[in-house]
């Protein structure tokens, strides 16, 4: 199905561990974003990148990895998990950063560090 | 930081226009205004946006005023299953291509 898909859903992980994040999108949309949302903060913007090996930092990197060696997949990668990173992460998409170009979100994955 | 303004809550009647503003003083001209909503904890839904003309598609309408300093978006007949967080972002291009989100409007419509 045409869209944008994370995977898990849901994620229970302990602290220290590395765990990963996927993300694949079916538009071949060049621009690709990875948000947190916490109680309180909002949607705050992780990575982003522009198009395949292109990425670069957002409001709230660190602890945090990515990459894109496909057009289509984004991962975000927590290498040493802690507990300030339980979080619901958003993955979203969009064809281009021109204003005029709406991003699609996925559903999210809840995680959480124990 | 979010470039808006928008009232933290909001209430409705079902089957009653909603009309959430936002206040975006230092938009600039090639900055375009989006609305979006997040419903309990699904993902962010794009709804519309506008650059100066008013918008409307099949879910809700975009009025901009002339000065672009403020919008107002308007579901005509709200239904209980548009009871969500709405966002109004500002998003301009190149390096600000982001959508950066503030708090948004809760917006409850009521039976």
């Amino acid at each position: 199905d045409a869209g944008i898909t994370q995977s898990p859903r849901y994620k229970i992980t302990e602290t220290g561990r590395q765990v990963t994040l996927m993300c694949h999108q079916t538009w071949s949309h060049s621009y690709m974003f990875w948000y947190r949302q916490d109680l309180g903060h909002g949607l705050r913007l992780i990575y982003y990148s522009a198009a395949a090996d292109i990425t670069d930092k957002g409001e709230v990197p660190d602890g945090y990895v990515v990459s894109r060696s496909k057009t289509e997949n984004f991962p975000l990668t927590l290498e040493s998990a802690t507990r300030s990173q339980t979080s619901v992460y958003f993955c979203a998409s969009s064809e281009s950063r021109l204003g005029n170009t709406e991003a699609f979100f996925g559903q999210g994955t809840r995680l959480t560090v124990v | 930081d979010a470039k808006t303004t928008q009232p933290p809550s909001m209430d409705c009647a079902e089957g009653r226009a909603a009309n959430l503003p936002c206040n975006h003083s230092t938009i600039s001209g090639n900055e375009y205004v989006y609305w979006y909503r997040q419903i309990h904890s699904q993902g962010p839904q794009y709804i519309i946006h506008g650059l100066k003309n008013n918008e409307t598609n099949e879910m809700a309408s975009l009025i901009i005023t002339e000065d672009r300093k403020s919008s107002t978006l308007i579901l005509p007949h709200a239904t209980l299953r548009d009871t969500a967080v709405y966002y109004c972002i500002v998003r301009g291009g190149g390096s600000q291509g982001n959508l950066i989100f503030g708090k948004g409007t809760k917006l409850s419509v009521k039976p």
